[in-house]
């Protein structure tokens, strides 16, 4: 079985700081990891994906995350917040053995920037 | 432009009178799936499809059809709606089959009300 835990349901940064959005993962084989965006009133898109290459995966928008498999995190970063950040994150794993390609999705960050 | 589009985005109905939310996708996919998502579960998975008239249940799929008799579409049916599936839909498709690493692409969402 395959789960994951996003921790901070809100987070609020002000413009130029950074972003840090936590995402934890269970998974009893190697995990394929993603984080999406879901800007107002749309649909989700992909920031970036881990696919067993290099643990330091570059997205967009100047977006990153690295897959830490000793502390099972995939943790998503951006230095400089800006206003147009503002959306909800989330994060997801998949696996080889998982049925039907499932993506398993976390609960969600809301990110909030303040000017 | 590549695009996966659901069709109502906004249906607000009454307990018991079925219902079809239709999505299409025009990028070849071979895989297509439903998913709802609610206020801190994030998305789960309702049914998926991996090929014309190949489909499976999610881990959500109570009160809930599907079909898939071209590649391109493939409608949720709700026979007989209730209230608890107040949700937003989203149908996503990918092109390949085979791992999870293939970027999902989702649609702008369906955003049902069961009275």
């Amino acid at each position: 079985a395959q789960s994951v835990t996003q921790l901070g349901s809100h987070v609020s940064v002000s413009e130029g700081a950074l972003v840090l959005l936590r995402c934890n993962y269970s998974s009893s084989v190697p995990p394929y990891l993603f984080w999406y965006v879901q800007y107002p009133n749309q649909g989700l898109q992909l920031l970036l994906k881990y696919t067993s290459a290099a643990t330091l995966v570059k997205g967009i928008n100047g977006f990153e995350a690295e897959f830490k498999k000793s502390e099972t995190s995939f943790h998503l970063t951006k230095p400089s917040a800006h206003m147009s950040d503002a959306a909800e994150y989330f994060c997801a794993v998949s696996t080889a053995k998982a049925a039907g390609n499932k993506l398993t999705f976390g609960g969600g960050t809301r990110v909030l920037v303040k000017p | 432009e590549a695009q996966v589009t659901q069709n109502p985005r906004y249906l607000i109905t009454v307990t018991g009178k079925k219902l079809t939310v239709t999505c299409s996708q025009n990028m070849n996919h071979e895989y297509m799936s439903w998913y709802r998502q609610d206020p801190g579960l994030g998305l789960r998975q309702i049914y998926y499809s991996m090929n014309v008239e190949v489909t499976d249940k999610g881990d959500v799929p109570e009160g809930y059809k599907v079909s898939r008799k071209e590649k391109r579409n493939f409608p949720l049916i709700l026979e007989s709606p209730s209230p608890n599936q107040t949700s937003l839909y989203f149908c996503a498709s990918k092109r390949g089959t085979g791992l999870p690493t293939d970027t999902q692409y989702f649609g702008p969402g369906t955003r049902l009300t069961v009275l």
